[in-house]
């Protein structure tokens, strides 16, 4: 079935750029997506890019997409302390038992003065 | 212009009880996701409407079901509650249908808590 994978944790100093890693494996996903979750609150959108795209800029988020390795990932610039939180990946899959949205388990990031 | 409201925030409920979720999209979205939320399992898809018919299901069991209004709001119900329907409850709104993109906006999500 369709999986979406993303390593637990990444912990960086304040200032530094932050790369979180994805992968996913169904193919015809048109579009993928990052959420952002804080504690106690629900999935923020972050971004999403098509899957036509390799690229995409908004501001401090860089998304870039490799289609033939099924690999996805988001640079955060200049990461700050109010960018720790827990970060999803998901691709987006119609009709699927899994629902429209896979998710993975999420990065942890934690951000250090 | 208001996001997706979830209520209740929070609910404690005792096994073997039943309880509604209410879910309120974004105004213009017809599409709302219900998705379950735990430690252990991560996000799991419950269901999905789209104009008052459910459009997908999940592998939950029977015990957990929705509805959606004329107005786009949702409901969901959980009877029979187990401990392990302890979980955080996420309600997502979309202004396209399914798997047309444009993103999903979700709600704080319910916690619900089953002692």
């Amino acid at each position: 079935g369709e999986d979406v994978e993303q390593s637990l944790f990444l912990s960086v100093r304040e200032g530094d750029s932050s790369v979180i890693n994805c992968t996913y494996t169904d193919s015809s996903s048109t579009y993928l997506y990052w959420y952002k979750q804080e504690p106690g609150a629900g999935l923020q959108l972050l971004t999403y890019i098509f899957s036509n795209m390799d690229m995409k800029q908004d501001q401090r988020l860089t998304v870039l997409l490799n289609k033939k390795d099924k690999h996805l990932s988001l640079r955060i610039a200049d990461t700050q302390t109010g960018d720790s939180a827990i970060y999803f990946c998901a691709e987006s899959i119609v009709g699927g038992s899994q629902g429209n949205l896979i998710f993975g388990k999420g990065t942890k990031l934690s951000v250090k003065p | 212009k208001a996001g997706v409201t979830q209520t209740p925030r929070y609910l404690i409920k005792t096994r073997g009880q039943q309880v509604t979720l209410s879910c309120s999209p974004i105004s213009g979205h017809r599409s709302v996701s219900w998705y379950q939320q735990t430690p252990g399992q991560g996000l799991q898809f419950l269901f999905e409407y789209f104009s008052e018919t459910q459009r997908n299901k999940g592998n939950f069991p029977g015990r957990f079901s929705g509805r959606q209004f004329s107005n786009s709001r949702s409901e969901m119900n959980v009877s029979t509650l187990e401990l392990g329907d302890s979980a955080l409850y996420l309600c997502a709104s979309s202004l396209t249908q399914p798997g047309q993109g444009s993103g999903y906006t979700f709600g704080s999500g319910t916690r619900l808590t089953v002692v």
